[in-house]
C-alpha cells in the first residue's frame, strides 16, 4: 500500500510561473510532512516541512499548503527559476521512525 | 545537520559479485537508514541500521541479500550480495539526529551498475 501518493510525475513551467506539486497521504498518524529536493547526482535535501497542526508554511518562494481533513498537502514554488529544476519528493512520517516518500515530480523550469 | 560521506560514489560490478558501501557521518546520530533509488524512481527504504544489533529490514528485503552493519553511532555499511543487473541502482545512506532539528539527511548516494 502506497502511503504517500504524489502528482504530477513531471511538470514544465515557464520562468516566473508557479509550480504546484500535490501529495495525498493515507496514515492519519503521520505527524511531520517534509519536502525534499534532489538534483542529478546528489542525494535528496530537505527543502521545507510542515506539521499537521498548521495549514500553511512559507519559506521564501516555497510554500506548503496543508489540508488535514482531506489528507492532502502541496508544494507551491512562486516565481519559479531554472535553478529550481530538480526532482521533488514529498514524504510523511510519524515519530520520525520511518519516512514514506512519494513517487517524485521532475520539475523543468524553462528560461 | 549531519554531514555524510558515502563510498564508493559509483561502481561497475560483475554479475554474481558483492559490493560493500560505506557510510560515515561526522557526528553521532540516532538513526541510520539505507534507501534504494532505481533510475527515475522514488526512494525505497531497505532497512534501518541498528547500532550493535541486527538491522531491521523492510518487506521485500532480506539480510542474506543486503547485510548491514552498524558498529557505532557514526558508521554503517551496506553490502549488496550476489549482484544481478536488477540490483543496478542508487543506494543512499540517510541519518536522523534526535537533536530537535528533525531533519532526515541523505548522503550523495552510491550508483551501482551491474553487468
Amino acid at each position: 500500500q502506497q502511503q504517500v501518493k504524489q502528482s504530477p510525475q513531471s511538470l514544465i513551467v515557464q520562468k516566473g510561473g508557479i509550480s504546484i506539486i500535490n501529495c495525498a497521504y493515507e496514515n492519519t498518524a503521520f505527524d511531520y510532512f517534509p519536502w525534499y529536493q534532489q538534483f542529478p547526482g546528489k542525494g535528496p535535501a530537505l527543502l521545507i516541512a510542515i506539521r499537521p497542526d498548521v495549514s500553511e508554511k512559507k519559506e521564501g518562494r516555497f510554500t506548503i499548503s496543508f489540508n488535514k481533513s482531506a489528507k492532502q498537502f502541496s508544494l507551491h514554488i512562486m516565481d519559479s527559476q531554472p535553478g529550481d529544476s530538480a526532482t521533488y519528493f514529498c514524504a510523511g512520517t510519524y515519530n520520525f521512525n520511518k519516512f514514506y516518500f512519494g513517487s517524485g515530480t521532475k520539475l523543468n523550469v524553462k528560461p | 545537520s549531519a554531514v555524510i560521506s558515502q563510498k564508493p560514489s559509483r561502481d561497475i560490478c560483475q554479475r554474481g559479485t558483492s559490493l560493500t558501501i560505506q557510510c560515515q557521518v561526522d557526528s553521532q546520530v540516532t538513526m541510520m537508514f539505507w534507501y534504494r533509488q532505481q533510475p527515475g524512481q522514488s526512494l525505497t527504504l531497505i532497512a534501518t541500521a541498528n547500532q550493535g544489533s541486527e538491522a531491521t529490514y523492510e518487506s521485500g528485503f532480506v539480510i542474506d541479500k543486503f547485510p548491514i552493519s552498524r558498529p557505532n553511532l557514526t558508521f554503517s555499511t551496506l553490502t549488496v550480495s550476489n549482484m544481478s543487473p536488477e540490483d543496478s541502482s542508487i543506494y543512499l545512506c540517510s541519518v536522523w539526529k534526535d537533536s530537535g532539528a528533525n531533519v532526515l539527511t541523505f548522503g550523495a548516494g552510491s550508483r551501482l551498475t551491474v553487468l
